[in-house]
């Protein structure tokens, strides 16, 4: 059974740096794919970047990376020169390519002072 | 023009009510999503509806009935509501490959008093 999870219920980053969160998965499924989604306070939910299972490289998204450790089963997202708008939640999620099911991580909510 | 739009956006009612929230996408995707997150962040796939088929239908009461008239539009229909159905819904839509993330609408938050 697929499972995604998140240890960190909270971090703290100072403005300007960068932030690494942890997200570990199992799955049995040979193709997956791994996402992470934003909830600013607003409430709504916002797809920041995608990482495939048999990708090569790292998925980059602008100050966005995903530091995709196979073997590990690890797919940490990497937000560079933090800044105040990136106070949110933060979602990791898997989807295994037999199933239609997207399954979220408990999400980890990010703070980033000034 | 909002890509996955939900309404109503806030939802207050009495318990025993049965109440619906509508949820319409104009991204021509394929499959839809109901999701529930609880007072905790916690999201929980309810339905999916892939070209109106019914695909998941995760453990969830019988009080719920999400019905797709079209492969555009998956409402949630909630009979006799108990206050445990507070929380905020979530419709999605995405395309069948797996390289495709969700695709939100805003959120209905539902409150029974």
């Amino acid at each position: 059974a697929q499972k995604i999870t998140q240890t960190q219920p909270g971090m703290f980053v100072q403005e300007k740096e960068a932030v690494t969160l942890d997200c570990t998965y199992d799955t049995s499924d040979p193709s997956y794919g791994l996402f992470w989604y934003k909830q600013p306070s607003s409430g709504e939910m916002i797809f920041l970047i995608y990482q495939g299972s048999y990708d090569q490289q790292n998925a980059t998204e602008g100050r966005y990376s995903l530091n995709f450790q196979k073997a590990r089963k690890s797919a940490n997202l990497v937000i560079s020169a933090s800044q105040l708008g990136d106070s949110a939640m933060y979602f990791c999620a898997m989807r295994e390519d037999s199933g239609f099911k997207t399954i979220f991580g408990a999400g980890t909510r990010l703070f980033v002072k000034a | 023009d909002t890509a996955v739009s939900q309404t109503p956006k806030y939802l207050v009612t009495q318990m025993g009510n049965d109440k619906s929230i509508k949820c319409e996408q104009n991204l021509g995707h394929d499959t839809m999503y109901w999701y529930k997150q609880d007072s905790k962040k916690f999201l929980k796939i309810m339905f999916s509806y892939n070209n109106k088929e019914l695909i998941i239908n995760e453990t969830v009461p019988n009080r719920f009935s999400p019905k797709s008239p079209d492969k555009a539009h998956l409402n949630l229909h909630i009979n006799s509501l108990e206050l445990g159905d507070s929380a905020v819904y979530f419709c999605a839509s995405s395309q069948d490959s797996l390289i495709w993330g969700y695709t939100f609408g805003s959120g209905t938050r539902l409150t029974v008093v």
